[in-house]
């Protein structure tokens, strides 16, 4: 079945050990997201991929960057990983054209920074 | 921030009883979203409503829009405990999805 792909769903790293998060999708779909979503609390929209063009939210801190070396493959890394980046992280894509696309999330990597 | 709100935060009913949780949103919208998350995994996209639309049916799920209000609530009748969850709506912006702030669904059996 077409779906997103996340691994690991677990992740421990050391406080300041850069990290790299994976997602993979088989849906074909041009836009990738990474979101970061905290116990009982909305996921909050990190950046964005449309195809190759990057796109940061304001508010994403300098500590986390992504890349998508193609449609496929996307990567959140987390250059020095802090106590208060433990979190669920989830990447989703969705179809570019139209306004009635929907979102389809993978089932997440919950981050433990230790 | 563009993330909308809902409400209850919270939400706890009996097997059988009707579910009722609204949301509240900023910008001007081409259509409203409902997602439900069950707890530990990915959002699962529900039903989408567009903002030419005042209401919408699919199975045991209504959704209605109020573009005047800048709300929408999600109804779901005759729960189940399987649809103990949170459930979140959003809003599309260019390619973004913003994400309200959730209501934590427990059905009791």
């Amino acid at each position: 079945d077409a779906m997103v792909i996340q691994n690991p769903r677990y992740q421990v790293t050391q406080f300041g050990k850069p990290v790299t998060l994976s997602c993979s999708q088989t849906l074909n779909h041009n836009v990738m997201y990474w979101y970061q979503q905290k116990s009982s609390q909305a996921p909050k929209l990190l950046f964005h991929y449309y195809d190759k063009d990057f796109n940061n939210e304001a508010d994403t801190p300098d500590n986390f960057q992504s890349r998508r070396p193609n449609t496929s493959f996307c990567f959140l890394d987390i250059r020095s990983p802090g106590l208060g980046d433990a979190a669920m992280y989830l990447c989703a894509t969705s179809r570019l054209t139209g306004s009635g696309t929907e979102a389809f999330f993978g089932q997440g990597t919950r981050l433990t920074v230790v | 921030s563009q993330q909308g709100e809902e409400d209850p935060q919270a939400l706890s009913i009996q097997e059988g009883e009707n579910a009722t949780m609204n949301c509240s949103y900023k910008t001007s919208i081409n259509n409203l979203q409902w997602y439900r998350q069950n707890s530990g995994r990915g959002l699962v996209h529900l039903i989408l409503i567009r903002s030419n639309e005042r209401e919408k049916h699919s199975g045991r799920l209504r959704v209605t829009l109020d573009t005047s209000k800048k709300s929408s609530s999600l109804l779901i009748t005759a729960s189940r405990a399987a649809d103990t969850a949170s459930y979140f709506c959003a809003t599309k912006t260019g390619n973004q999805f913003y994400f309200g702030t959730g209501t934590s669904l427990t059905v009791i059996p």
